[in-house]
């Protein structure tokens, strides 16, 4: 089956304590990105990579990094998590090299920094 | 890079109503997705249309590239329905860019 996976779903964590959330998918997609999205407000992108060891910042970078080793993974991390990122977290993917330029997401991450 | 609108910003139904949502795009695109935030948080998939009409139930989608707008048409609401649509852009070589969303409450 088509997926993205994403885990944890569900973290509780403290201010300063170095977490990553990880997001894979299975079916060879060139492009893979991660947004966050706040109570009552729209998807804003963090990252996104356009292919293996291609990243590029997104809207609201600050405080996170990302890494494109292979083509199906693309962890996000937190080095230093702080409250204000406590948020609901998405990884989606799609091809870039041909139709569909369809994203495919995955099912989120709640995450809670106190 | 692509500018992306949705309209009206909110709507408020009762059950078996009737509605259309909106997104306008400033430029071409190659891809145009329509998705469904349901109230626990999933983002739901619910039309592929960089243009043409297609139809899924009581969902269904017209998108007008040439115009640069895209319409989700909604017949006779559920209280399942309720939540945010977001349209979703995509110009070759350029990056998706996600609209702000229609918010959708339907009333029993």
């Amino acid at each position: 089956e088509a997926q993205v996976t994403q885990n944890p779903r569900y973290l509780i964590t403290v201010t300063g304590k170095k977490l990553t959330v990880t997001c894979s998918q299975n079916m060879n997609h060139e492009y893979m990105s991660w947004y966050r999205q706040d109570p009552g407000l729209g998807l804003r992108q963090i990252y996104y990579s356009m292919n293996v060891e291609v990243t590029d910042k997104g809207d609201v970078p600050e405080g996170y990094k990302v890494s494109r080793k292979e083509k199906r993974n693309f962890p996000l991390i937190l080095e230093s998590p702080s409250p204000n990122q406590t948020s609901l977290y998405f990884c989606a993917s799609s091809f870039l090299s041909g139709t569909p330029y369809e994203q495919y997401f995955g099912p989120g991450t709640r995450l809670t920094v106190t | 890079g692509i500018q992306v609108e949705q309209s009206p910003p909110d709507l408020i139904l009762q059950e078996g109503a009737n509605s259309t949502l909106r997104c306008n795009f400033s430029d071409s695109v190659n891809n145009l997705q329509w998705f469904h935030q349901n109230p626990w948080g999933q983002l739901i998939n619910l039309f592929y249309i960089p243009s043409g009409t297609k139809q899924n139930g009581r969902l269904s989608a017209t998108t007008v590239a040439t115009e640069r707008y895209s319409l989700l048409y909604i017949s006779s609401s559920q209280t399942t329905d309720s939540g945010v649509y977001f349209c979703d852009c995509y110009d070759y070589g350029q990056n998706f860019v996600f609209g702000p969303g229609t918010r959708l409450s339907v009333l029993p």
